[in-house]
């Protein structure tokens, strides 16, 4: 079965510093993607960064940025110049075999953003 | 503006009363999901559905029903809410399986339900 495990319940970080959430995913796939997603205390889900697995090069958004090694299928988001309102719960996903339309998520780390 | 919609946002409810949380989408998707989110466990799909009249169980389907009438409604049924079923739960969508950049999976602001 398709896991993702992240392995940090918790991360803080000083405003302007850079931070790094880690994530190890295990599939049986040869394509497929990797996602993270930012929940903020309201509950929206929403999509921070995408990775294809076939694409070597490593996606970046602005400030975020991944870290995909797909021997070791690591897949860490890092986030630069950190900002009060990046605190949030991050999870990180991957999409599932089939035709399900399934993402499969991690546990979830929650980033604190000190002043 | 592209949304999906869920209702009610917040519910409190006793075991063994039916619910129904609907969900609806406005961007004619074929593929939608219902996920339940639990501390610790992150997010996992409950049922999906690929078109209309198409569902299929995913992860966790034990104490859930879904129907899919319409293209863009997709409910979730309780027949006999039990307080295992207390969590937060999310109706997702996308055109397809949400992988590619114009394929993105669409989540609902959730849905927080206690079950007493």
């Amino acid at each position: 079965a398709q896991t993702v495990t992240q392995s940090q319940p918790e991360m803080s970080v000083q405003e302007a510093e850079t931070v790094t959430l880690s994530c190890t995913y295990d599939t049986s796939e040869s394509d497929y993607y990797l996602f993270w997603y930012k929940q903020p205390p309201s509950r929206q889900m929403i999509l921070v960064i995408r990775q294809e697995a076939y694409k070597q090069q490593n996606a970046t958004e602005n400030r975020f940025s991944v870290n995909f090694q797909k021997a070791a299928k690591s897949f860490s988001l890092k986030i630069s110049d950190s900002q009060l309102g990046d605190a949030a719960m991050y999870f990180c996903a991957s999409d599932g075999s089939g035709n399900t339309g399934k993402l499969i998520f991690g546990q979830g780390t929650t980033l604190q953003v000190k002043p | 503006e592209a949304q999906v919609t869920q209702n009610p946002r917040y519910l409190i409810t006793v075991t063994g009363k039916k619910l129904t949380v609907t969900c609806s989408q406005n961007m004619n998707h074929e593929y939608m999901s219902w996920y339940r989110q639990d501390p610790g466990l992150g997010l996992r799909q409950i049922y999906y559905s690929m078109n209309v009249e198409v569902t299929d169980k995913g992860d966790v389907p034990e104490g859930y029903k879904v129907s899919r009438k319409e293209k863009r409604n997709f409910p979730l049924i309780l027949e006999s809410p039990s307080p295992n079923q207390t969590s937060l739960y999310f109706c997702a969508s996308s055109q397809d399986r949400g992988r590619g950049t114009e394929e993105t999976q669409y989540f609902g602001p959730g849905t927080r339900l206690l079950v007493l």
